[in-house]
């Protein structure tokens, strides 16, 4: 099946510096790749999502980035400010079912 | 708030118990999903239904069942529980009309057995 690895777990930054949080997955045939935003006690929520047959994404502060040849797609994020500190989750799914496999997490701290 | 209600919030039962966990979708959304995320862990796929068949099976243990009901709704059963499993349990849903494949998910189900 479906195998997601995410780097890194831990991301420390100062407030108004860029993060990116980078995923590799392992089955060529999965195309869609979500990220999801998990703040402290609350449910994960989507904040973008790109498809296999476009190589970058951008909304607001936010970017992802997709390599199909290397399997390994990245979050950008720009301007980082205290809300978005969270946990960040990487997923990949295929198919009609887009049942996604998720990455273990990033935990985003960013220091005002 | 994503429209996926989930109840109870929080769960507090003793090794070798029952318990029932309860998801409604989203209106109009199909497909119902479970996960469980333990401290630390990241969100891992149990069990998948759809229009009240199941469709894709997780890393669910044999001592877990779940079903999806004609109304939609879905339970999530845990027997002989272990310490092991305390978890917060997320339930998601999508499959609706106009569906991207993006989940919604509830606020959860915090389970702690002690």
């Amino acid at each position: 099946g479906e195998n997601v690895e995410q780097h890194p777990s831990t991301l420390s930054v100062q407030e108004g510096d860029s993060a990116v949080i980078k995923c590799t997955y392992s089955d060529s045939a999965s195309n869609y790749f979500p990220w999801y935003k998990q703040e402290l006690g609350k449910r994960p929520q989507l904040i973008i999502d790109i498809r296999s047959n476009v190589g970058e994404k951008k909304d607001q502060r936010i970017a992802v980035t997709l390599n199909k040849t290397a399997k390994h797609f990245s979050l950008h994020i720009t301007e980082t400010q205290p809300e978005d500190s969270a946990v960040y989750f990487c997923a990949a799914s295929k198919g009609g079912s887009y049942i996604p496999t998720f990455g273990r997490g990033t935990s985003l701290i960013v220091h005002p | 708030d994503s429209g996926v209600t989930q109840t109870p919030k929080h769960l507090i039962t003793a090794t070798g118990q029952r318990v029932t966990l309860r998801c409604s979708p989203r209106s109009g959304d199909l497909s119902v999903y479970w996960y469980q995320q333990s401290l630390d862990q990241g969100l891992q796929f149990l069990i998948q239904y759809y229009n009240g068949e199941e469709r894709a099976k997780g890393n669910i243990l044999e001592r877990f069942s779940a079903q999806q009901f004609p109304d939609l709704h879905s339970e999530l059963n845990l027997s002989s529980l272990e310490l092991g499993d305390s978890a917060l349990y997320f339930c998601a849903s999508s499959g609706g009309t106009g569906s991207t494949g993006e989940l919604f998910f509830g606020e959860g189900s915090r389970l702690t057995v002690l």
